[in-house]
């Protein structure tokens, strides 16, 4: 499964949107973006994901180059709840099958 | 999402004792389950992959005699720290996952060896 960068750590104003980038250059056609966060002592919470296509839902949205060498996971209106580390995997879907390979993620520390 | 339970959500047990954790999948039954361990400040480690009805695949250096998995049934899944050492604690976190569904983990469970 190809790596991910991520800035290991962003501010963000309580209210303002959050944009968290993700480069992955080496991404291969059929592996998927995948958003999972973290919360201090907590397991990770799945977020998002998607292919090529920009993936919306009522958690965050997922903005994916044309070229797919990254993307930007998007949370609009960020609150003090949404401080956590946020992990951005790219992986084959394989249905049932396929670990989730994490790397050192972004910490989101939203400030009020 | 769907719910993911562990239990305990935290133990504390003497070295040279045994200590198992259940992972529990409460809205799918789960073909396949990972277990995986964190240590203070680090990123999430993949221990071993079970699926169910068969042996648990180890990562390697993951010793499999010292940590026993079972995955007997699609919605539970144990772990079982044997002969547990200080360097064992951790935080230990499943995940469920099946055709059709994403990957979904449980909230963790903190073993402290003393």
């Amino acid at each position: 499964d190809a790596k991910t960068t991520q800035p290991p750590s962003m501010d963000c104003a309580e209210g303002r949107a959050a944009n968290l980038p993700c480069n992955h250059s080496t991404i291969s056609g059929n592996e998927y973006v995948y958003w999972y966060r973290q919360i201090h002592s907590q397991g990770p919470q799945y977020i998002i994901h998607g292919l090529k296509n920009n993936e919306t839902n009522e958690m965050a949205s997922l903005i994916i180059t044309e070229d797919r060498k990254s993307s930007t996971l998007i949370l609009p209106h960020a609150t003090l709840r949404d401080t956590a580390v946020y992990y951005c995997i790219v992986r084959v879907r394989r249905g049932s099958q396929g670990n989730l390979i994490f790397g050192k993620g972004t910490k989101l520390s939203v400030k009020p | 999402g769907a719910v993911v339970s562990q239990h305990p959500s935290w133990v504390i047990c003497k070295s040279g004792t045994s200590v198992k954790i259940e992972c529990r999948s409460l809205d799918f039954q789960a073909t396949t389950m990972f277990w995986y361990r964190q240590f203070p400040k680090q990123s999430l480690m993949l221990m071993a992959t079970s699926n169910e009805g068969s042996k648990a695949t180890y990562e390697q250096g993951v010793e499999k005699d010292k940590f026993l998995i079972n995955h007997a049934s699609l919605t539970l899944s144990t772990l079982t720290v044997t002969s547990a050492h200080p360097e064992d604690s951790s935080f230990y976190i499943c995940s469920s996952t099946s055709e059709g569904y994403e990957q979904y983990f449980g909230p963790g469970t903190r073993l402290t060896v003393t």
